[in-house]
């Protein structure tokens, strides 16, 4: 069981916007802004594409953005391609002596 | 350019120790801040957070599995390597290492993954 909560999956068309959520607890996402989002294509390692809530590597579509409430955060993307079709986690610092908690896991279907 | 690369067996058997090598360039494990980490992930399931290094030897260790792992880094050959004692065919897994930031303490860079498969 992972310690971060993520929908199994969503769905959504092109050029839709879909949601993610990340629920943790007080003693992680409700406690930190190091809370980051990894995008993984089928046989592929996962790539960071949200830091610190809601920032951006450098490289990354201004299609995904980041927020967080109390012990929620969540990952949006909008107009959605083809190519975002794809394996999302979230993950978490939860204190120096556990960097991080990752999220469950959620597959992104484009309809 | 920052590049990782695990190196490693594909197949231990059940009880076997596994050894995996990570081979990195473009940054260095002497630097202030910086560390690197092992992450796994089991057929078609979610990523899991085993071990991490510092660049002052400091360590981590997931704690379900705290007892079973080491983590070392030889700064001269760029490499940190991770050995999991006892090993089962539940711990079938591809095996990531990655680099962590030090601001946002996110995985940054990451390398292609070693898939081990525990079978006798």
């Amino acid at each position: 069981q992972s310690a971060l909560t993520q929908p199994a999956s969503v769905s959504g068309s092109p050029g839709q916007s879909i949601t993610i959520s990340c629920t943790g607890t007080s003693s992680d996402v409700g406690s930190y802004n190091l809370l980051s989002w990894y995008q993984q294509h089928p046989g592929k390692a996962p790539k960071l594409i949200i830091y610190d809530v809601s920032k951006r590597p450098s490289g990354v579509s201004n299609r995904f953005s980041g927020s967080k409430s109390g012990n929620t955060a969540s990952l949006i993307i909008s107009g959605l391609q083809a190519e975002d079709e794809a394996d999302y986690y979230c993950s978490s610092y939860a204190g120096s002596s556990t960097p991080w908690v990752f999220g469950g896991g959620t597959k992104l279907t484009v309809l | 350019q920052i590049t990782l690369k695990e190196s490693g067996p594909t197949l231990v058997k059940p009880t076997q120790t596994l050894t995996l090598t990570c081979t990195f360039s473009g940054f260095s494990l002497t630097t202030h801040g910086v560390s690197v980490g092992w992450v796994r992930q089991p057929p078609g399931k979610a990523l899991e957070w085993l071990a991490l290094i510092y660049w002052d030897d400091d360590k981590r260790f997931s704690p379900s599995l705290k007892n079973r792992l080491t983590i070392t880094k030889d700064t001269s050959k760029n490499q940190v390597v991770l050995t999991m004692t006892n090993m089962d065919p539940v711990d079938t897994a591809t095996y990531y290492c990655a680099r962590r930031d030090y601001g946002s303490g996110a995985l940054d860079y990451w390398g292609q993954g070693n898939l081990v498969t525990v079978s006798s």
